[in-house]
């Protein structure tokens, strides 16, 4: 089964502080990409890092970062100096080859909550 | 934001009704994809269409259909409707298939009500 877990559906951070959002997936696959995705109120899905898994080096984008570790299944998103505007749900996803289509799993999602 | 619009914002139909909701692709994408999102989950694949056909199709009924048209924007139908039918739904687009682009932009969505 294709499968993504986010275990944490709520988290806070303090501004300026860090936060990691965990995230675990099945996939039979050998190559495959990995997401993280922002999704505001204003309920725009935007992409904040993707990470291919043929590449042991870890996705960097400003202040997001991932630790991918392949054999664990697991790619955890770190947000390093925490803004309040980065208040959103975040989902992890991957790509999934599926019947000539690319299809998006995602998770259930996390809700970050940033504090002041 | 992307370039990828979505109409209409919102939706209230009744149970049984049909809906057309409507996706305008980023410019040089040629590929769409529909996502259904229910009430704090995850958005689910509904259905892929290349190049103006079906290739790809989540765990959705035969009355969630679509069609994309050459100049690749797409609509999603729905008929019969059912009330777990309501949900925020997703176009996102992107450039060819495996192998050229992994990359799906997202609109802004449709919120679909039925009552």
């Amino acid at each position: 089964a294709q499968t993504v877990t986010q275990s944490q559906p709520e988290m806070s951070v303090q501004e300026a502080e860090t936060v990691t959002l965990s995230c675990t997936y099945d996939t039979s696959e050998s190559d495959y990409y990995l997401f993280w995705y922002k999704q505001p109120p204003s309920r725009q899905m935007i992409l904040v890092i993707r990470q291919e898994a043929y590449k042991q080096q870890n996705a960097t984008e400003n202040r997001f970062s991932v630790n991918f570790q392949k054999a664990a299944k697991s790619f955890s998103l770190k947000i390093s100096d925490s803004q309040l505007g980065d208040a959103a749900m975040y989902f992890c996803a991957y790509l999934v080859e599926e019947g000539g289509s690319e299809k998006l799993v995602f998770g259930k999602g996390t809700k970050l909550t940033v504090n002041p | 934001e992307t370039g990828v619009t979505q109409s209409p914002t919102h939706l209230i139909k009744t149970r049984g009704q049909q809906v057309t909701l409507r996706c305008s692709s980023q410019s040089g994408h040629n590929t769409v994809s529909w996502y259904q999102q229910a009430l704090g989950q995850g958005p689910q694949f509904i259905f892929q269409y290349y190049r103006e056909e079906e290739n790809g199709r989540g765990n959705f009924p035969p009355r969630f259909s679509g069609l994309q048209f050459p100049n690749y924007s797409s609509e999603l139908n729905v008929n019969a409707l059912e009330l777990d039918d309501s949900a925020l739904y997703l176009c996102a687009s992107s450039v060819g298939l495996a192998g050229m682009s992994y990359e799906q932009d997202f609109g802004p969505g449709t919120r679909l009500t039925v009552t």
